[in-house]
């Protein structure tokens, strides 16, 4: 089974801090997203890669950085983390068949994040 | 916005079938319908997809309309373990990472 592995499961900061949110892929998937998911609002796509090196805005990337130095591994970082950004934080990876419409994603279980 | 609309709550008994309904009456020809789960506090699952014909897999089966406006997932024998929210999902832009997750249908699996 494909196995999506994030970091830590429970974090709290303090705001200001700089916080890094790990997340690594064992079954060489080429794409990788976070989502940030809160009660009434769905689930929301901060950034994604599709290559190593290569990152993409997706909805709410601001207040956010990503990095992707190797393909297992796609981290999220809150450069100065606020009080807006406590929420679950959701890692996935996938790959593709055919075109770009036909796409399976693989989440982790998450990381609830409470900033104080 | 997602461009598919499901029922907030649904229930039903374990062991019967669960019928899942969702519209997506502007999906395009080449868009995918797409269905995950999220069981409470974990990260959602992928069930099935499909784009014109109908799917089945070990955990579901997926009807697809003619007109491809409207589906259902059905879960032919539900157990209490299938109680959790469900997204009916329509891709809305060309690219990786484009599935917009809506609010779902939370299914209530009852004894």
């Amino acid at each position: 089974d494909v196995k999506v592995t994030q970091s830590s499961r429970y974090l709290v900061k303090r705001t200001g801090e700089k916080v890094f949110l790990e997340c690594v892929q064992d079954m060489d998937h080429e794409n990788m997203f976070w989502y940030r998911q809160d009660p009434g609002l769905g689930l929301r796509l901060i950034y994604f890669s599709y290559d190593v090196k290569m990152k993409e805005k997706g909805d709410i990337p601001e207040g956010y950085s990503v990095s992707r130095e190797k393909k297992e591994r796609f981290s999220l970082i809150l450069e100065s983390a606020s009080t807006n950004q406590t929420s679950m934080y959701l890692c996935a990876s996938s790959f593709v068949v055919g075109d770009t419409s036909n796409e399976k994603l693989f989440f982790g279980s998450g990381t609830q994040l409470s900033v104080l | 916005d997602a461009k598919t609309t499901q029922p907030p709550s649904m229930d039903c008994a374990e062991g019967r079938a669960a019928n899942l309904p969702c519209n997506h009456s502007t999906i395009s020809g080449n868009e995918y319908v797409y269905w995950y789960r999220q069981i409470h506090s974990q990260g959602p699952q992928y069930i099935i997809h499909g784009l014109k014909n109908n799917e089945t897999n070990e955990m579901a089966s997926l009807i697809i309309t003619e007109d491809r406006k409207s589906s259902t997932l059905i879960l032919p024998h539900a157990t209490l373990r299938d109680t959790a929210v469900y997204y009916c999902i329509v891709r809305i832009r060309k690219g990786q990472g484009n599935l917009i997750f809506g609010k779902g249908t939370k299914l209530s699996v009852k004894p």
